[in-house]
Parts: C-alpha cells; structure tokens; sequence
C-alpha cells in the first residue's frame, strides 16, 4: 500500500473523445507526477505539479494536461484520444526531503482507445 | 533525456536459481533507483544508489552501481515465485526516466 489511489481502474473511449483520470495522493506530498505506460514499456513521463503548477513536461503534446488541488488529489485530461493513447497511466506523488526523494505511485487506471 | 538500456527483456528461470538484470546508460546517472513492478499495480521502489562502486542489499537482492555510475545491476539469490514481476531501473531528476525493464519469471 502506497497511499495513492487512483480512478477509475479500467475505462474504455472511443477515438476523438476525452477523458479524465483522477489521482488521490499521499497527505502531505506536494509535488505529483504522471506517467503513461505502453504495454511492454516502461513508464514515461508526461508531466509534474508542485503546489498547484506544472513545474516540468516530457514529450507529450498540449491535449495532455493537468490539475492539482490543494486536498492532494490531482486530474489528468486528455483530449482528442487517439488509439496510442491506449496505455496503463501512472500518477506518483512525491516525497523529497535531506535524505531521501520518494516517489508513491499509485496501481494506474488502464486506458483502451476503441 | 537519459537513455537507460535494460538486458535482458525477458528472464525465466527455475525456483531457487540465480538472476542477474543489467541496466546501462551512455551518461552519467546522478541517482538511481530499481523498482518492481507487479500486474495490475504501480512500480514500488526498492532502492537508491548514488555513490558510484556503491553495493546494496535487501535480503536476497544485491543492487550494484558502477565506478563511473553508468551502469548498474540488480542480482537475486535463490529466487522465488514471489519474486516475479517487471524489474525497472530509474534515473532520478526532477523527473524519472525508466528504461524498458526486465520481465522476469520464476518458476515454482
């Protein structure tokens, strides 16, 4: 158990539609990530908020975007699917102190594009 | 963006055998981190190595980082069933960047 929890498990879309996941971090943890997974890859990174902005992005384009609300949770959009937006998406909340820098994913919600 | 490469793809073995994972980057890794991963759940990570030559054990795992902290390798001893999942290695920015990971099976 992470603490992060994450909505809906699975979802199903057909092309052209958008969705929104959602993510429940850890009390506490200010700074949260998400992650897009294809199957057989490892996770990539799509963006990071700290304290409400997005503080850094990966190679994703602007129909990926986010929310961070101040009760730790946090949405992830997606515009416009297209079939390769199928893939297992990650958020991850973030523990960064003197010693240590943490990263709590949460089980992913698993995304088919029809 | 670190490139991290991960060898094998694919490792099957038998219960009480040993495994080696290997992860390379043409870079220098700052940190770096090795999670597994389970289906149907997130990577949890299992350590962090930082100080090149660096060696790390958690029970029937030994975590390696190399002199010049370009490479790293993951070793079980003894393996189990329970030991069964996607092993990843990270590198730790403001970012994680994942290589492609290890699928490893035990076999009971």
């Amino acid at each position: 158990e992470t603490g992060v929890t994450q909505s809906p498990t699975h979802l199903i879309k057909t092309r052209g539609q958008q969705v929104t996941l959602r993510c429940s971090s850890q009390s506490g943890h200010n700074t949260v990530s998400w992650y897009q997974q294809a199957l057989g890859q490892g996770p990539q990174f799509i963006f990071q908020y700290y304290r409400e902005e997005e503080n850094g992005r990966g190679n994703f384009p602007p129909r990926f975007s986010g929310l961070q609300f101040p009760n730790y949770s946090s949405e992830l959009n997606v515009n416009a699917l297209e079939l390769d937006d199928s893939a297992l998406y990650l958020c991850a909340s973030r523990h960064r102190d003197s010693f240590t820098d943490t990263q709590y994913f949460g089980p992913g919600t698993r995304l088919t594009v029809l | 963006t670190q490139l991290l490469e991960q060898s094998p793809q694919f490792l099957s073995i038998q219960e009480g055998e040993n495994l080696t994972v290997y992860c390379n980057s043409s870079s220098v890794f700052s940190s770096l981190q090795w999670y597994r991963q389970e289906p149907g759940e997130g990577p949890v990570l299992l350590v962090t190595v930082v100080t090149g030559g660096e060696v790390k054990k958690l029970k029937r795992l030994t975590f390696q980082f190399g002199d010049a902290r370009k490479d790293s390798s993951l070793h079980i001893t003894a393996a189990q069933p329970g030991d069964t999942g996607l092993y990843l290695c990270a590198s730790n920015d403001y970012k994680l960047s994942f290589g492609a990971g290890t699928t490893v099976t035990v076999r009971a």
